[in-house]
């Protein structure tokens, strides 16, 4: 079974610094997707950005980006120029392909220092 | 274009009774995931439907049923309730990909159960 492992519970960032959110995960499978999730107080889930494993270029959306490390199993998530709106709770997930289900992380708090 | 709607947003039950939570897929999603997220945890997958069957199923006791609607909404139940069911529930709709590949998931708001 997949397991996803976030190492930080808790991190906190300066406004308009740069913060990184840790993820591990693993798998035996070769073709996979991994996604960070992001969830406000307001509990939505919002889809920030995601990756599939058969592309060696990292993702990135805007101020949002990501190291992926196959051979390591490392999908770490980089948020540059912090803002106040980016405070909330991160989740790492891991998908097979094929409409597998989301396997999740147990979350990162990030606080966003004005 | 709404998107996933839940319904109610809080319910709060005693140990023993039932309870029945209803989801409204995004327009033009045909699968709907629901997932249990606990406190301080991360949402572990329940079960999955589409075309009114379910498709893939999580590590859940027989207490929690589900069911998809031809219009592709979904209702989740949960028998019997015990204290430890007390969740945010959330409900996740996309669109089926055949041809392989992962379609986005898109979350509702999700549902605060608890069971007193």
């Amino acid at each position: 079974a997949q397991t996803v492992t976030q190492s930080q519970p808790e991190m906190s960032v300066q406004e308009a610094e740069t913060v990184t959110l840790s993820c591990t995960y693993d798998t035996s499978e070769s073709d996979y997707y991994l996604f960070w999730y992001k969830q406000p107080p307001s509990r939505q889930m919002i889809l920030v950005i995601r990756q599939e494993a058969y592309k060696q270029q990292n993702a990135t959306e805007n101020r949002f980006s990501v190291n992926f490390q196959k051979a390591a199993k490392s999908f770490s998530l980089k948020i540059s120029d912090s803002q106040l709106g980016d405070a909330a709770m991160y989740f790492c997930a891991f998908a097979n392909s094929g409409n597998t289900p989301l396997v999740f992380g147990k979350g990162t708090r990030l606080s966003v220092i004005a | 274009d709404a998107g996933v709607t839940q319904s109610p947003t809080h319910l709060i039950k005693t140990r023993g009774q039932q309870v029945t939570l209803r989801c409204s897929p995004k327009s033009g999603h045909d699968t709907v995931s629901w997932y249990q997220q606990a406190l301080g945890q991360g949402p572990q997958f329940i079960f999955q439907y589409y075309e009114e069957e379910e498709r893939q199923r999580g590590n859940f006791p027989d207490r929690f049923s589900g069911h998809q609607f031809p219009n592709y909404s979904s209702e989740l139940n949960v028998n019997a309730l015990l204290l430890g069911d007390s969740a945010l529930y959330l409900c996740a709709s996309s669109l089926l990909n055949r041809l392989a590949g992962q379609n986005e998931q898109f979350f509702g708001p999700g549902t605060r159960l608890t069971v007193l």
